[in-house]
């Protein structure tokens, strides 16, 4: 099946510090997403990626679709302690019935 | 306010029970999903309906059944079955031709006793 690698799985940081992941595919794909999940509740779409090279920004959020169509990396940038969840890498997987592939998530703690 | 519920929030079972999870919308979604979350990966599909009176098996069906009577509900019975049914499970609906926008519920935690 469809398998994502996403990284780093955990990070600890400082508020105000920046903060970069990636994730990365064995197959090529036309839509790349990131979604948040803040503690105890269910993800939410942050940003949506449509086309190779495309660099999508929301706040302080930024990501990009990677050249390859493989990969995608999310930036966030000033963090803050509401930055604190688990960010998932998700591929549509181009089905009629609207499949997401979740990669593992990476687990973000900002302390004050 | 417009929005997926899910109930109860943490919900135990004891071993040989099936045990019933609740999804509502009222979004006037068309296709709605069952994902399992375990520590560690990523949401795991276990069921999905595009429309009403019909839903399909997804990755990790085994253990599960569901049933899709009416358009803002679809819940998720986790029968005996299911040898691991410990995880955070999420309900999620789609509006028609938004692939990617999947509106999740708040989750219900299912511990086994």
């Amino acid at each position: 099946g469809q398998q994502l690698n996403q990284s780093p799985q955990s990070m600890f940081i400082q508020e105000g510090e920046d903060v970069s992941m990636n994730c990365t595919s064995s197959s090529i794909f036309n839509t790349w997403l990131w979604y948040k999940q803040d503690p105890g509740e269910g993800p939410v779409l942050l940003i949506a990626l449509y086309k190779a090279g495309e660099l999508t920004s929301n706040g302080r959020l930024t990501a990009q679709f990677g050249i390859t169509r493989k990969d995608s990396f999310l930036n966030i940038s000033a963090s803050i302690p509401s930055d604190v969840g688990i960010y998932f890498c998700v591929i549509a997987g181009g089905t009629s019935y609207g499949k997401l592939t979740f990669g593992q998530g990476t687990i973000l703690t900002v302390h004050p | 306010d417009g929005g997926i519920t899910q109930s109860p929030k943490y919900l135990f079972r004891k071993e040989g029970q099936n045990v019933t999870l609740s999804c509502e919308q009222n979004l006037n979604h068309d296709a709605m999903y069952w994902y399992r979350q375990d520590p560690g990966q990523g949401l795991r599909l276990i069921y999905y309906s595009q429309i009403v009176n019909d839903f399909q098996k997804g990755d990790i069906a085994e253990g599960y059944s569901v049933s899709r009577e009416k358009k803002e509900s679809f819940p998720l019975t986790v029968t005996s079955a299911q040898k691991n049914p410990t995880a955070f499970y999420l309900c999620a609906s789609r509006d028609r031709g938004r692939q990617e926008t999947q509106y999740f519920g708040p989750g219900t935690r299912l511990l086994v006793l």
